[in-house]
């Protein structure tokens, strides 16, 4: 199965909005609501943000949204802050008892 | 405190075996979680290697390790394996095992590094 298309990179200045897509198909993003994010800072060990599409984890800033339309799922943080700048994963269920990720996106905060 | 600890990574000759072991603690819950081994290769993003349900009994591959790789468990230890056979360079990254719940890990391991060189 293949991947999930993810911009590579992004940016936002402090405190604007940015939104990072994540593009599956029909059989993947399109069909399962369980989707998630995570945020990677090299060297560290990946975070959740986001699972099943929109539920935040305890301790994750509400600031972190996610959404869903069609075959294409959506991070977005608000109100960006230098610590926000990362890669960022998506992930979703491919069926078949597959498990895919996106290639990531570098968030960068201007 | 929840924690998984990976070993067991180390350098290996293409064609050669290695395998890796995952030690939960303080995971009360870990007889009764799915666990997964996610992977990322230098400069590379995270792909999913296999995840192996609570018991044991169903075990899932990617494509890319399917037949070479071999995952299991062994709850009384609170522990999970992962027998890498025919190694090849492309297997070369940092193996991270997780737990997962609907298709989603919060809890990492720190990640234990495989490189497959001559």
């Amino acid at each position: 199965q293949s991947a999930l298309t993810q911009p590579p990179s992004a940016s936002g200045s402090p405190g604007q909005s940015v939104t990072i897509s994540c593009t599956g198909t029909s059989s993947d993003v399109g069909r399962y609501n369980y989707v998630s994010w995570y945020q990677h800072h090299p060297g560290k060990v990946p975070k959740l943000m986001i699972s099943e599409v929109n539920q935040r984890p305890s301790g994750v800033p509400d600031r972190f949204s996610g959404s869903k339309s069609g075959n294409t799922a959506s991070l977005t943080v608000s109100g960006l802050q230098a610590e926000d700048e990362a890669d960022y994963y998506c992930s979703s269920y491919g069926g078949s008892n597959n498990i895919l990720f996106g290639g990531g996106t570098k968030l960068t905060v201007l | 405190q929840v924690q998984l600890v990976e070993s067991g990574g180390g350098l290996v000759k293409p064609g050669g075996s290695l395998r890796l072991s995952c030690e939960a603690s303080g995971f009360t819950f870990f007889s009764d979680s799915y666990m997964t081994w996610i992977r990322q290769a230098p400069g590379k993003g995270l792909e999913w290697v296999s995840y192996i349900s609570s018991s044991g009994s169903a075990r899932f591959y990617a494509d890319s390790v399917k037949g070479r790789f071999t995952i299991s468990r062994d709850n009384a230890k609170s522990s999970m394996y992962l027998q890498m056979n025919s190694l090849r360079a492309e297997d070369t990254a940092v193996y991270y095992c997780a737990n997962l719940h609907w298709y989603s890990t919060n809890v990492w391991g720190q990640g234990t590094t495989v490189t497959v060189s001559s």
